[in-house]
């Protein structure tokens, strides 16, 4: 069974960093890539950054772009997502999520919440 | 980017056939896929690239078009169905529609 589980979110203050974390299992991680998707409260779903299979590759949306930092541990099965510079529009749910032609497997998500 | 257009809100009664449609700014081919989200849960994939039904969803989901046309239609609509609904193209980099509410009457 596919499960994804991400860790490492809650408040942050405006400007600071965030580091969150996917672990994956059930499949063979090396072999996918992955991504970030968000929702912010009452908001509808925004890709964010996708690597691939390898990491040699990375993909971001504008508005992240030079703040935020997709990596991943094909080792230790494991997503990461570094937020640097954080503002208060970055307040949402992150999900990790596989990548094979769409989205397939989602994780449960993480509350990212940047506030004073 | 490419914008994704849905209508916001359906409601329909149980055992009905009902589509929910997404128009794309562009062409993105047969690159579009449809989700299923739940109130306080995570997405789920029901269609891919277009018309491929995800497995284990029911067949009572279908997807269909090309281009920059495209719907999902659920037939039957059963109480469990009451979702938000989401196309997602990948095309290019991938973008939403904002989502179609549906409330099973």
């Amino acid at each position: 069974e596919v499960q994804l589980v991400e860790s490492g979110g809650g408040l942050v203050q405006p400007g600071r960093s965030m580091k969150l974390s996917c672990a994956a299992s059930g499949f063979t991680f090396s072999n996918y890539g992955m991504a970030w998707v968000r929702q912010a409260p009452t908001k509808g779903l925004e890709w964010v950054a996708t690597i691939s299979y390898d990491g040699s590759s990375t993909y971001y949306r504008d508005s992240v772009k030079g703040r935020f930092t997709i990596s991943r541990d094909n080792a230790k099965s494991t997503l990461y997502l570094q937020m640097n510079s954080l503002r208060s529009e970055d307040t949402a749910t992150y999900y990790c999520t596989r990548v094979e032609d769409a989205f397939d497997y989602w994780g449960q998500g993480v509350m990212v919440t940047v506030s004073s | 980017d490419t914008v994704l257009t849905q209508s916001p809100a359906l409601a329909v009664s149980p055992g009905e056939r009902v589509t929910i449609s997404c128009r794309a700014s562009e062409s993105v081919s047969t690159l579009m896929h449809w989700y299923q989200q739940k109130p306080g849960q995570q997405p789920t994939l029901l269609i891919y690239l277009a018309s491929n039904l995800e497995s284990g969803v029911p067949a009572r989901f279908s997807g269909s078009g090309s281009g920059t046309d495209f719907t999902l239609t659920i037939d039957p609509v059963e109480a469990d169905d009451t979702a938000t609904y989401y196309c997602q193209q990948s095309w290019n980099d991938p973008t939403f529609g904002s989502g179609t509410k549906l409330e099973i009457k």
